[in-house]
C-alpha cells in the first residue's frame, strides 16, 4: 500500500529562521511527487511537481528536492505570510489518484 | 476562468437527510475527484472519475454516491447523512497526470 508520511506535524519558526519540511514515501513506483500549500478555509494550491531523484525546483523562498525515498521542502528566511499547511502527495502509475500526507502546519512569527 | 467551483460553501444537515454537493470545472479536465479533510487525518479520497461515464471508489467511499454524466460536473451525493460525515469536502480536477486543481471546499455539519 502506498504511504506518505510528513514531519513534523507542526513547526513554529521565527521570521528569518530557515528550516525544512520532510515528506517520506513508500510506493511501488513513483510517477510524480507534488507539494501543495493550504491556507485556512481554502483549498490546496499547487507549488511544485518533482519527477525523479535529484530534481530540485524553487519558487521565491521555497525549494523542493527529491530523493528515492523522500522529499524536502526548504524554506529560506521565512516571512509570516509563509504560514500555512504544506501538503505532500504522490502519484504512482497511470491515471491514478494522488495519495496525500497529513501535512505540516507551519507558523512563522514576526 | 472560474476553475473548480463547489457549492454550497456551508451546509448543516440533520442525521438521515440527503443532499448533493455540487462540483463543476470549466477547464475540460477528464479527471475529477472528491476528498474529505478531517483534523489529523489529512485529505482522504472518496471517489474519482477518469472521464464521463466512468467512476471508481477511493479510500473512504461508504455513504457516498457519485455519477459523471458530463465532463464538467461531478456531484457527490449523501443518501442518508451521519454525524461521521461532518467534514470539509474538496473537489479537484486535472488533465492527464498534471497537477490537481482544487475547489474552495464545502464545510458540512451533520447534527
Amino acid at each position: 500500500e502506498d504511504q506518505v508520511t510528513q514531519s513534523p506535524e507542526a513547526l513554529r519558526l521565527q521570521e528569518g529562521e530557515s528550516s525544512s519540511l520532510n515528506c517520506s514515501y513508500t510506493v511501488s513506483g513513483l510517477r510524480g511527487l507534488f507539494w501543495y500549500r493550504q491556507d485556512p478555509g481554502k483549498g490546496p494550491e499547487f507549488l511544485f511537481t518533482l519527477y525523479s531523484a535529484g530534481e530540485e525546483k524553487e519558487k521565491e523562498r521555497l525549494k523542493a528536492t527529491l530523493t528515492k525515498k523522500e522529499s524536502f521542502l526548504h524554506i529560506t528566511a521565512p516571512k509570516p505570510e509563509d504560514s500555512a499547511t504544506y501538503l505532500c502527495a504522490v502519484q504512482t502509475s497511470g491515471n491514478t489518484p494522488l495519495v496525500f500526507g497529513k501535512g505540516t502546519r507551519l507558523s512563522v512569527i514576526a | 476562468n472560474a476553475g473548480v467551483t463547489q457549492t454550497p460553501k456551508f451546509q448543516v444537515l440533520k442525521t438521515g437527510q440527503s443532499m448533493t454537493l455540487q462540483c463543476a470545472q470549466d477547464m475540460n479536465h477528464e479527471y475529477m475527484s472528491w476528498y474529505r479533510q478531517d483534523p489529523g487525518m489529512g485529505l482522504r479520497l472518496i471517489h474519482y472519475s477518469v472521464g464521463a461515464g466512468i467512476t471508481d471508489q477511493g479510500e473512504v467511499p461508504n455513504g457516498y454516491n457519485v455519477s459523471r454524466s458530463t465532463t464538467e460536473d461531478f456531484p457527490l451525493r449523501l443518501l442518508s447523512a451521519a454525524p461521521s460525515q461532518t467534514s470539509v469536502y474538496f473537489c479537484a480536477s486535472r488533465t492527464g497526470n498534471e497537477k490537481l486543481f482544487f475547489g474552495s471546499g464545502t464545510q458540512l455539519s451533520v447534527l
